[in-house]
């Protein structure tokens, strides 16, 4: 099946910092997602991006998908940022359209 | 207001028994699908729907049983098969209109531990 590598699986910022997230990907997509988990697990839908950039106020996230890897800009970062950020895809084609595969993420700690 | 609700928040097994998680969508998807989240990993999938009564096996659905009898509802059946259900599952849906692949939706979450 494919593989998706987050990195880097720790990160600790101080408040008003900017990170790069990343996310590598074995095989062609036709959906990747971004998502952010807070502590109490719930999984907020940052960004559906299988190719392109997009941005949302202090996060942005560009997907190539040539070249198989996304990013997640997190700029002027704040405490409500922490938790782990997730990368998820589907693959192209065929009967798994539908089944996203998860990395392990990416923890972050943003400490004030 | 739209959206996914699983109930309850927290489940607590005892040997031996079956347990039943609910997932409830009010946002007229077709598509429904249930994840296993174990401490410090992503979600695995344990079954999706694409269909009322249909579904399919993810990658982790021994000792799970599910059914689609309704489109707003895709409840997930821990049996006493499964045995380290100690862990975290969340329920999601999408859209599936001839379009490709959609972004999922999910609901809070349900913690399931044994006693």
């Amino acid at each position: 099946g494919i593989q998706v590598e987050q990195s880097p699986p720790d990160l600790i910022l101080q408040e008003g910092a900017n990170s790069t997230l990343r996310c590598n990907f074995s095989d062609s997509v036709n959906n990747l997602q971004w998502f952010h988990q807070n502590p109490w697990g719930q999984l907020i839908n940052l960004f559906y991006i299988p190719s392109g950039t997009k941005q949302n106020g202090r996060l942005s996230a560009t997907t190539v998908a040539t070249e198989r890897y996304s990013l997640l800009y997190i700029s002027s970062s704040q405490t409500t940022d922490s938790g782990v950020y997730f990368c998820a895809v589907a693959l192209q084609g065929g009967g798994s359209n539908y089944k996203l595969t998860f990395g392990k993420g990416t923890l972050l700690t943003v400490n004030p | 207001d739209g959206g996914i609700t699983q109930s309850p928040k927290y489940l607590f097994r005892k040997e031996g028994q079956n347990v039943t998680l609910s997932c409830e969508q009010n946002l007229n998807h077709d598509a429904m699908y249930w994840y296993r989240q174990d401490p410090g990993q992503g979600l695995r999938l344990i079954y999706y729907s694409q269909i009322v009564n249909d579904f399919q096996k993810g990658d982790i659905a021994e000792g799970y049983s599910v059914s689609r009898e309704k489109k707003e509802s895709f409840p997930l059946t821990v049996t006493s098969a499964q045995k380290n259900p100690t862990a975290f599952y969340l329920c999601a849906s999408s859209t599936w209109d001839r379009a490709p692949n959609q972004p999922q939706h999910f609901g809070d979450g349900t913690r399931l531990s044994i006693l």
